[in-house]
């Protein structure tokens, strides 16, 4: 079975601190994508990296897949509330592309 | 463009009773997957269909089962339900369905959220 851990699980900062969340599995995943998820709502996905090594930037976020597909990062700098979610890592297995593993969820809570 | 309706929003069911739920996909989007979202197992998928064929399982019992309509439309339904199926149910739909290394860019719905008394 592949899992996928985040870490941290909760974390509340101050508006204008960078932060980093950590998606790590022992399992290598052909595709890694990041959703952001807000209260009733469902998650929108943010990015989708899919090679080892990969960096996509995305305006104050910037996100890494690991050299050997097996772990990713966000790194969110200067944050703002409007960055406030829940934030999921979702690993894709090559040819089944919509069978996605999600992480287990970091919850960010950005305050003025 | 109109996104991912799921239908009914909310619901309410008792133990042993069952249920059906609703998505209709964006326009176009031949694709559509279900996901189950609780908050002490996160979210787990449940099924795909493409082309009214399930294409991929999850690892749920025989009473979650799903279909899909000839517009894409789809349904799932659980039956003899347990306190433990209380979750937000989601659905989310794509273009295509990669068989390739690649990832489908799923658009979700804002789910289903069902409460099991």
């Amino acid at each position: 079975t592949q899992l996928l851990e985040q870490s941290p699980q909760f974390l509340s900062i101050q508006e204008g601190e960078n932060l980093t969340v950590y998606c790590n599995s022992s399992s290598v995943f052909s595709s890694l994508q990041w959703y952001r998820q807000e209260p009733g709502e469902g998650p929108v996905l943010l990015v989708t990296v899919v090679t080892g090594g990969e960096v996509k930037k995305l305006k104050r976020l910037t996100f890494q897949f690991g050299d050997a597909r097996k772990d990713s990062s966000l790194h969110i700098t200067a944050a703002q509330p409007g960055d406030t979610g829940l934030y999921l890592c979702a690993g894709g297995a090559a040819g089944t592309a919509s069978k996605l593993t999600f992480g287990t969820g970091t919850r960010l809570q950005v305050t003025l | 463009k109109a996104g991912v309706t799921q239908t009914p929003r909310y619901l309410i069911k008792t133990r042993g009773q069952q249920v059906t739920l609703s998505c209709s996909p964006i326009s176009g989007h031949r694709s559509v997957s279900w996901y189950q979202q609780t908050p002490g197992q996160g979210l787990q998928f449940l099924f795909e269909y493409f082309s009214e064929t399930q294409r991929n399982k999850g690892n749920f019992p025989g009473r979650f089962s799903g279909r899909q309509f000839s517009n894409s439309r789809s349904e799932m339904n659980v039956s003899t339900l347990e306190l433990g199926d209380s979750a937000l149910y989601l659905c989310a739909s794509s273009l295509t369905r990669s068989t390739g290394s690649g990832a489908n860019v799923l658009t979700f719905g804002a789910g289903s959220r069902l409460t099991v008394l």
